[in-house]
């Protein structure tokens, strides 16, 4: 099973600022790399995919990037509606799909 | 417009079975593998299962093989997953999620969710 490890667990940004958000996997998962954004009693939102396309909708401002076992996802000047929780996802060596245990980004 | 719509969860005691379903909208659900994942109370995210878009094939975690079993009715529109000798450990909200490409088989990203159902197990 492959095993993936999110840092940090808790980001403190203020509004306008960048956040940036990692990802490793304990082995190589290629491009397979989705990451999602989570608010509080919603369902995650697909944010990228195939490590750094930008799902339909999604703003510019969300960026992916990485491959093989490093990955990171950047926000470049974080709105309000952006503070959540992110999770990424492996979809490469399955069964199982796995996630990290998430990052939750909050206002500084 | 993609939606899905879990229904089924509640209150069951440790032992128990529940029947989960998802109702599909705005897709042709063959053609689609769709998945079940789980996230406890205040937890992170946990895959449960997918199951190809023709019903024939099916995966599951470690952690409920031999429990819980993934279906489908294709005429219907929906997803079901029957959860069996429930366990505290399963409390969570379950949501059903369509694999990111239409070739009726797994091994994308997930894109549409639902809103999920709360499955509490406890006596």
């Amino acid at each position: 099973e492959i095993v993936m490890t999110q840092s940090p667990d808790t980001l403190s940004v203020s509004p306008g600022e960048r956040a940036t958000l990692s990802c490793r996997a304990s082995q190589s998962v290629g491009s397979n790399l989705a990451w999602y954004q989570q608010k509080p009693g919603q369902a995650p939102r697909l944010l990228i995919y195939g490590a750094s396309t930008r799902a339909t909708g999604i703003p510019a401002r969300f960026s992916g990037s990485g491959s093989g076992t490093e990955f990171t996802l950047t926000i470049s000047s974080l709105q309000s509606e952006d503070f959540a929780v992110y999770y990424c996802l492996q979809y490469n060596n399955w069964p199982p799909y796995t996630f990290g245990q998430g990052t939750t980004l909050e206002i500084k | 417009e993609v939606q899905l719509l879990e229904s089924g969860g509640g209150l069951v005691q440790p032992g128990g079975s529940l029947r989960l379903s998802c109702a599909a909208s705005g897709f042709t659900l063959s053609s689609y593998a769709m998945s079940w994942v789980r996230q406890a109370p205040g937890k992170g995210l946990e895959w449960v299962s997918v199951i190809s878009g023709s019903g024939d094939n099916t995966y599951y975690a470690g952690s409920v093989k031999g429990r819980f079993t993934i279906s489908r009715a294709n005429s219907k529109n929906t997803l079901y997953l029957q959860l069996n000798s429930l366990r505290a450990e399963d409390t969570a909200i379950y949501f059903c999620a369509r694999d990111g490409l239409p070739t009726g088989w797994y091994g994308a990203e997930f894109d549409y969710w639902g809103q999920g159902t709360l499955v509490t197990v406890s006596s």
